[in-house]
Order: structure tokens, then C-alpha cells, then sequence
């Protein structure tokens, strides 16, 4: 159980161009979200809390227009990289929250997406 | 913001030989989990931990909570070639927040 796909698994693309990543929580309905990205040899950097139905919130010096995020099910979320740049280039990871029977949350992580803006 | 204080930042060990990683903080969490992750993948869960003091296995792993809620350590025994990867730990607030707080990562190294 406890399953979270990206989809796609990398992709690359023009400079100026805007670029939509997936995130699936396969086997359990995830009410909160949440998209990493991350910097080679680098520790995963939270972009935004993405809840189903609302809108995200974001971290400190995250551009909000520039990482739209849509979660509008259970099961989906999605980051639309828009206007791309080079430096946007990274691995770009979602996680799922589970509220697990002691009451605290776990977060299941999706095997991330490669994106590079040539 | 709070940080998480992770080490060793990395580990060249032999196979066969047991492995120990900590993470400290100057906050209280009231969870710590840990993760690994193999390169181009995203982080898999190992072992969470909701209870100060609390010890759990999975497997050859070991971890536990610290009585403080500041700490939380990972102990690999008996190490294999697939055991190679970067492990994170990971903090959740005292506040009931969802978020996460991430150490930076110790790099293992498994030699056969």
C-alpha cells in the first residue's frame, strides 16, 4: 500500500516554455500534498502544502505564479512549471500524507521528476 | 526555521559491518521518520516513530526516538551491497503540522 506515481518520470524542455508534472496517490486518498524539489547532493527543499480543494501554500521564496499547484482530488495534484528557465532545471518530488492510526502522518513520496530546461 | 542536524554527512563501510547515523535538532518533534533514497528515486520510508523513547525495527534496521524529542538515530546491522544510498531523516512539529523537516542526508557506501 501506500503507493504515490509522477508522471512524467523526467522530461525536457524549452526555455519560456511551461511544463505540467502529476502526482497520484494510487491506493489511498491524500488530502494533503506537498512538492519538493531537489538539487543534486542536495536535501529535498518543500516548495508548497498543496490541500485538496484549496489553495496551496507556499514556502518562503517560492514564486507562486511561476509553480502553480492544482489539487483537485483526492488523489491528484499537479505542478505546472511555467515560463521555464534553466535554472528551474531540478528533481522535482511530490509526497502524499497518510493519517496513520496513532495519529500522527506519514508521507509516501513519488520516485520524483527530472526536468531540464534547455 | 528549524533545522535538522544530520550525521555523518557520509560512510565508506564493508559489508558485513553495522552502520549508526543520528539527527539532532534544537526543536522538540513529536515524529521522526527515515528515509532512503537511491539515486533518480524518490524517498522510501523506513521507520517511523510517534513516542519519545520509543525504539522500532524493520528488518536489519534499528531507530529510535529520543526522551528529549530532539534526536533520533538509525542503526544498520550487518551491512549489504543494497544497503548503498543516502538516508534522510525527517521531522514532524510539535504543532500537529503535516510538514516535514529534512537533514541534509548521510551518504553509505557499502563495500563488498
Amino acid at each position: 500500500g501506500a503507493v504515490v506515481s509522477q508522471h512524467p518520470s523526467w522530461v525536457i524542455c524549452k526555455s519560456g516554455t511551461s511544463v505540467k508534472i502529476e502526482c497520484r496517490s494510487l491506493d489511498f486518498q491524500a488530502t494533503t500534498m506537498f512538492w519538493y524539489r531537489q538539487f543534486p547532493k542536495q536535501s529535498l527543499m518543500l516548495m508548497a502544502t498543496s490541500n485538496e480543494g484549496s489553495k496551496a501554500t507556499y514556502e518562503q521564496g517560492v514564486e507562486k505564479d511561476k509553480f502553480l499547484i492544482n489539487h483537485a482530488s483526492l488523489t491528484l495534484s499537479t505542478l505546472t512549471v511555467t515560463s521555464a528557465h534553466p535554472e528551474d532545471s531540478s528533481f522535482y518530488i511530490c509526497s502524499a500524507s497518510s493519517l496513520m492510526l496513532a495519529g500522527a502522518y506519514e508521507q509516501y513520496f513519488g520516485p520524483g521528476t527530472r526536468l531540464t530546461v534547455t | 526555521g528549524q533545522q535538522l542536524n544530520q550525521s555523518p554527512q557520509s560512510m565508506f563501510i564493508q559489508e558485513g559491518e553495522d552502520v549508526s547515523m543520528n539527527c539532532t535538532s534544537s526543536s522538540i518533534f513529536n515524529t521522526w521518520l527515515w528515509y532512503k533514497q537511491d539515486p533518480g528515486e524518490g524517498p522510501v520510508l523506513l521507520i517511523a516513530l510517534y513516542k519519545a523513547g520509543e525504539l522500532t525495527s524493520n528488518g536489519r534496521l534499528t531507530a529510535q526516538f529520543g526522551i528529549t524529542r530532539k534526536d533520533s538515530f538509525l542503526n544498520i546491522s550487518a551491512s549489504i551491497p543494497s544497503d548503498v544510498g543516502i538516508y534522510f531523516c525527517a521531522g514532524q512539529t510539535q504543532g500537529g503540522s503535516e510538514k516535514l523537516v529534512f537533514g541534509k542526508g548521510t551518504k553509505l557506501t557499502v563495500n563488498p
